[in-house]
């Protein structure tokens, strides 16, 4: 069965650090994503990333980056500078494709509430 | 790109009494389509998904259902509620769209069983 854990239940920092959210994966298949999306508190899940399991290019988009290391089944992700806006919870997740094109169920981590504070 | 309508957003319904939450999807075709659902503090989990009309399958046994009477209708009912059914429901699509293979979620339905 697959599985994902955010050991990291919540996250405090001030303004401007940098922060790191955790993500360990399993998972028996060979082709699968990994997904990160932030739910702010309005609740819709706002979509960051989708990294497939044969692309372990690290990913730079503004402050966001991620990791990808199979070798320890991690997919962790860097918020650089953070800002208060970036307050919200983050979900890190894996998908059991359905077939074809399709990325499939998803499997979520129990979340990471970051909070940034002023 | 996909969107979802999801209504309603917010819901407040007794122990007992029945539920239907609707999903429609708009800007793809034959989509896979789940429903998702969270409870207070903790991660989503899938309740349901549907590979076409009529298709359900049920992840996790519960006093929930689903139906998908058309392509891009994706509904989630219970008969009688419990208070264990309280929770945030997202719907999410999965298909071809303008700019490639999108997956996608509805804004949510808030529902809280007294």
């Amino acid at each position: 069965a697959q599985k994902v854990t955010q050991a990291q239940t919540e996250i405090s920092v001030v303004e401007k650090e940098d922060v790191t959210l955790d993500c360990v994966y399993e998972t028996r298949d060979t082709t699968y994503y990994l997904f990160w999306y932030k739910q702010p508190p309005s609740g819709e899940l706002v979509f960051l990333i989708r990294r497939n399991s044969f692309d372990e290019q690290n990913e730079i988009s503004g402050r966001y980056s991620w990791n990808f290391q199979k070798s320890t089944s991690s997919f962790n992700f860097t918020i650089t500078a953070s800002q208060v806006v970036d307050s919200a919870v983050y979900f890190c997740a894996l998908s059991e494709a359905l077939g074809g094109t399709s990325y499939g169920k998803l499997t979520f981590g129990q979340g990471t509430i970051l909070t940034v504070h002023p | 790109s996909q969107t979802i309508h999801q209504w309603p957003a917010t819901l407040v319904q007794p122990v007992g009494s029945p539920l239907s939450l609707e999903c429609t999807v708009e800007g793809t075709s034959n989509p896979n389509l789940y429903w998702y659902r969270q409870a207070a503090g903790r991660g989503l989990q899938l309740l349901f998904y549907s590979v076409g009309i009529g298709q359900i399958s049920s992840e996790v046994p519960q006093n929930l259902s689903a139906s998908r009477p058309q392509d891009r209708q994706f509904i989630l009912s219970s008969k009688k509620l419990l208070l264990s059914d309280s929770g945030f429901y997202l719907c999410a699509s999965e298909g071809e769209q303008g700019d490639g293979y999108g997956y996608t979620f509805g804004s949510g339905t808030r529902l809280t069983v007294v």
